[in-house]
């Protein structure tokens, strides 16, 4: 079982690339979600889904698409990667509304643009 | 809208003193109550939640939260510090009626021996 699985661990960019980081999990979970990092700001929400086909904007979304085609996948997009974006990246997952309800997380991804 | 507050960035106890980090909440609704930890060059793992129930909540690592409804408080203790529970706790809230969960800033334990 091998849970939530985020690619790339490490990722530099430059001003204006795009790029899509990738999350998937395998333990049937509808919601997922992403975060960012940032030190003395917490974790931050991105995006998030609660099943296949359904996507919404969480805290800080300008910058990010997503999309959830399957249950299993839930891929961010950085359209055009600016410098403040980056950050640490974790994707997350959960089954919804549950007694057993708790996130299970990816092991990040460290983004730098330059 | 909901959030957050840890007030402290820092904690500092020393090995076998009880540890306590704060967190203050609000939320419209019901408020569904976690707490996480980071350990360092570690991804982050569920310690325990409050849903519902007992105000008094246990989880893993010999940690437990108090709900305190009146305060809007959620506080993570621990009776007896080790140099192990060295790490970064999050605080975390989502209204009942909606699945966004909010994290606060964050507070960085140090339990020195």
């Amino acid at each position: 079982n091998a849970g939530v699985t985020q690619t790339p661990k490490f990722q530099v960019l430059k001003t204006g690339q795009s790029m899509t980081l990738q999350c998937a999990q395998d333990m049937n979970h509808e919601y997922m979600s992403w975060y960012r990092q940032d030190p003395g700001m917490g974790l931050r929400l991105i995006h998030y889904s609660v099943g296949a086909g359904i996507t919404d904007q969480g805290e800080v979304p300008n910058g990010y698409n997503v999309s959830r085609s399957t249950t299993e996948d839930f891929p961010l997009r950085l359209l055009s990667a600016a410098p403040s974006q980056t950050s640490v990246y974790f994707c997350a997952s959960t089954k919804k509304g549950t007694v057993n309800e708790k996130l299970f997380f990816g092991s990040g991804t460290q983004l730098s643009v330059l | 809208a909901q959030s957050v507050a840890q007030p402290e960035d820092q904690v500092n106890v020393a090995e076998g003193n009880p540890l306590t980090v704060k967190c203050t909440y609000s939320v419209s609704g019901n408020p569904y109550l976690f707490w996480y930890v980071q350990y360092p060059n570690r991804g982050l793992q569920f310690l325990l939640k409050y849903i519902t129930g007992d105000n008094l909540v246990k989880g893993s690592y010999g940690f437990e939260a108090e709900f305190n409804k009146s305060q809007t408080s959620f506080h993570l203790k621990k009776p007896s510090a080790l140099v192990s529970d060295s790490a970064l706790y999050f605080c975390a809230v989502r209204d009942g009626g909606d699945y966004k969960l909010s994290f606060g800033a964050g507070t960085t334990v140090t339990v020195r021996a």
